[in-house]
């Protein structure tokens, strides 16, 4: 297992398109975050999952935003109507339960809208 | 509400140097902490996880401590290399798993 993979790496929208980006945990991992970095600052929680379901959800999170992890595996992460403030770094991390919760992060996806 | 504090914000040391990155939270009913190293454009990779119940972990050149009744906790980086040279970010999860973090320390060691 290579670690934690995000698709796309960079992604350049035009304000107003939806973009949506895929996450791999490692595998057998029952847990999967979203964060978002913005430069200068640290990583952000965006939203979490145990298996399938979606425990909780940041104010920061508005409802152009969705994130769905499908059979507990991968999951993805859309937003609608992108604004120029969406643009930012979107990590993904995943953790095993038993593990001690240790967060392992993929490489983020870069997300531009111009 | 959580909030993470490093300090300093960004330090340059010649290669060699022992240095200490401070980390400090506000609530110490904390799960865990976990310091990640971030080099530019690129995603976060773990450095250390310190449990509430521990007092300090190792890793190589690398030693974190953690005092939750002080709230706080600092990395200790022995002998720098040039190589160390990034942002170090400290973060903390207080039972609900979530991560809040710091804005980092950014690091040069000079060759």
């Amino acid at each position: 297992d290579t670690g934690v993979s995000q698709d796309p790496r960079h992604k350049i929208t035009k304000r107003g398109q939806n973009v949506t980006f895929r996450c791999d945990p490692i595998s057998e991992h029952n847990r999967l975050y979203w964060y978002r970095q913005t430069l200068g600052q640290g990583p952000e929680f965006l939203t979490y999952f145990q298996n399938e379901a979606q425990l909780e959800k940041s104010r920061l999170l508005s409802d152009r935003f969705s994130a769905e992890r499908p059979k507990g595996s991968f999951s993805t992460l859309e937003i609608q109507r992108t604004e120029q403030g969406d643009s930012a770094m979107y990590l993904c991390a995943s953790s095993l339960t038993w593990g001690g919760d240790e967060q392992y992060f993929g490489p983020g996806t870069r997300l531009t809208v111009t | 509400k959580q909030e993470v504090t490093q300090i300093p914000a960004a330090l340059s040391v010649p290669e060699g140097e022992n240095l200490v990155l401070n980390c400090s939270f506000t609530d110490s009913a904390i799960y865990n902490l976990q310091w990640f190293r971030q080099d530019p454009g690129k995603g976060l990779t773990s450095l250390l996880l310190i449990q509430s119940s521990q007092r300090e972990q190792t890793s190589g050149r690398l030693n974190a401590s953690l005092d939750k009744s002080s709230g706080r906790s600092t990395l200790y980086i022995a002998a720098s290399q040039p190589g160390d040279s990034a942002t170090y970010l400290c973060a903390v999860s207080s039972g609900t798993y979530k991560y809040i973090f710091g804005t980092g320390t950014r690091l040069k060691v000079l060759a």
